[in-house]
């Protein structure tokens, strides 16, 4: 079975703070995501990336960089945390043929 | 791009009875799946159907790919039925996903 883990379920930080996510998965998946997830806003594609070191912004890029210096780990950094950035975030990774996607648990970020 | 488009947005039944839910996408795509948004917010993954039909228990999917659309049954729903279906769709294969605004199912004792 796919299995795509997220460093944290919850977490409560200071507007202003360095914040990182962090994505791991185990199915050698060449392709991985970064969403958030907002009443009434849907998901909104933030970063993916099709390879180690590669990276391609999505719809709402702004305020957000991404790295992945390995294949099975793709992070999300908020370089500066606002308020604004209160939200669900979910990690997906891709395989091919098939084309599935599974998606890991997400993290529920505030803050404050 | 593609536009995704799902319905009805919400949807209310009670334990047992059946329900269909419907995507329809603006363009052929190569992938389409269908994801349970539990309680928790992990999005599960139902079926991976971009043509044919599948079922897997009480689920069961059909996409017509030539008409753009999806079809997800659910047959004697039960109570942790409930919770959001979000259909997912791509034509570039390595590339991102458009989600369709989902369905909210709640589904009463």
């Amino acid at each position: 079975d796919v299995k795509v883990t997220q460093s944290s379920r919850y977490l409560v930080k200071r507007t202003g703070e360095k914040v990182f996510l962090e994505c791991v998965q185990d199915m050698d998946h060449e392709n991985m995501f970064w969403y958030r997830q907002d009443p009434g806003l849907g998901l909104r594609l933030i970063y993916f990336s099709y390879d180690v070191k590669m990276k391609e912004k999505g719809d709402i890029p702004e305020g957000y960089s991404v790295s992945r210096e390995k294949k099975e780990r793709f992070s999300l950094i908020l370089e500066s945390a606002s308020t604004n950035q209160t939200s669900m975030y979910l990690c997906a990774s891709k395989g091919s043929s098939p084309y599935e996607q599974y998606f890991g648990p997400g993290t529920r970020l505030t803050v404050t | 791009g593609i536009q995704v488009e799902q319905s009805p947005p919400d949807l209310i039944l009670q334990e047992g009875a059946n329900s269909t839910l419907r995507c329809n996408f603006s363009d052929s795509v190569n992938n389409l799946q269908w994801f349970h948004q539990n309680p928790w917010g992990q999005l599960i993954n139902l079926f991976y159907i971009p043509s044919g039909t599948k079922q897997n228990g009480r689920l069961s999917a059909t996409t017509v790919a030539t008409e753009r659309y999806s079809l997800l049954y659910i047959s004697s729903s039960q109570t942790t039925d409930s919770g959001v279906y979000f259909c997912a769709v791509d034509n570039t294969n390595a590339g991102k996903s458009t989600f369709g605004d989902g369905t909210t199912l709640t589904v009463k004792p």
